[in-house]
């Protein structure tokens, strides 16, 4: 079985700002690892995913990931918000076995960019 | 290619009530999942199918029914409404069932039981 844990369930910080939203999974197999963010009454939509290779994973709209595997972590960061990123963030893991499908996520983390 | 649709978008049933929520998917996809998505739980997976006549169970099933008899459809069936029922469901589609795979979600239908 694995697990997600989010951190923070909000994060408020100011337009321009870095930001971090930290992300920590238990697996006893190894995982693939995925961002996705639900913008307001939206369906979710995909960041970024890490399959293998390079542990620093780029992704959509300025976002990057780093996969820990020694720390268990795929934090997401951004160097500078928007207003418009302004939306809820969730990280998932799923088993990479190709057994399935079954996709395992965190509880969410809220990002609310104020002016 | 619209993606993946969902019908009602908004729904309010009282207690007892069936009902069937409604998924598609015009992309050729193998892999279709129903999740639904509770505040500061995530999304939790409730029924899957790998394929056109082929179900299985995720982590909360207990209250809901699916079946498969087309490739483009995954209707998800609640048989007797509760208001722990009550939650925003999400349907999702991925070419195959292999773990790489993105999954891709429609816009989700918001349900209330009273």
């Amino acid at each position: 079985a694995q697990s997600v844990t989010q951190l923070d369930s909000q994060v408020p910080v100011f337009e321009e700002a870095p930001v971090e939203l930290r992300c920590n999974y238990s697996s006893s197999v190894s995982v693939y690892l995925f961002w996705y963010v639900q913008y307001p009454n939206q369906g979710l939509q995909l960041l970024l995913k890490y399959l293998s290779g390079s542990t620093l994973v780029k992704g959509i709209n300025g976002f990057e990931a780093e996969f820990n595997k020694s720390q268990t972590s795929f934090h997401l960061r951004k160097p500078s918000v928007h207003i418009s990123d302004t939306a809820e963030y969730f990280c998932a893991v799923r088993r990479n076995n190709n057994a399935g499908n079954m996709l395992t996520f965190g509880g969410g983390t809220r990002l609310m960019v104020k002016p | 290619n619209a993606g993946v649709t969902q019908t009602p978008k908004f729904q309010v049933l009282k207690t007892g009530q069936s009902m069937t929520l409604q998924c598609a998917q015009d992309m050729n996809h193998e892999y279709m999942s129903w999740y639904r998505q509770d505040p500061g739980m995530g999304l939790r997976l409730i029924h899957y199918s790998v394929g056109a006549g082929i179900t299985d169970q995720g982590e909360v099933p207990n209250g809901y029914n699916v079946s498969r008899s087309t490739t483009e459809d995954f209707p998800l069936r609640l048989l007797s409404a509760a208001p722990s029922q009550t939650s925003v469901y999400f349907c999702a589609s991925s070419p195959t069932s292999g773990s790489r795979n993105e999954q891709f979600f429609g816009p989700g239908t918001r349900l209330t039981v009273l």
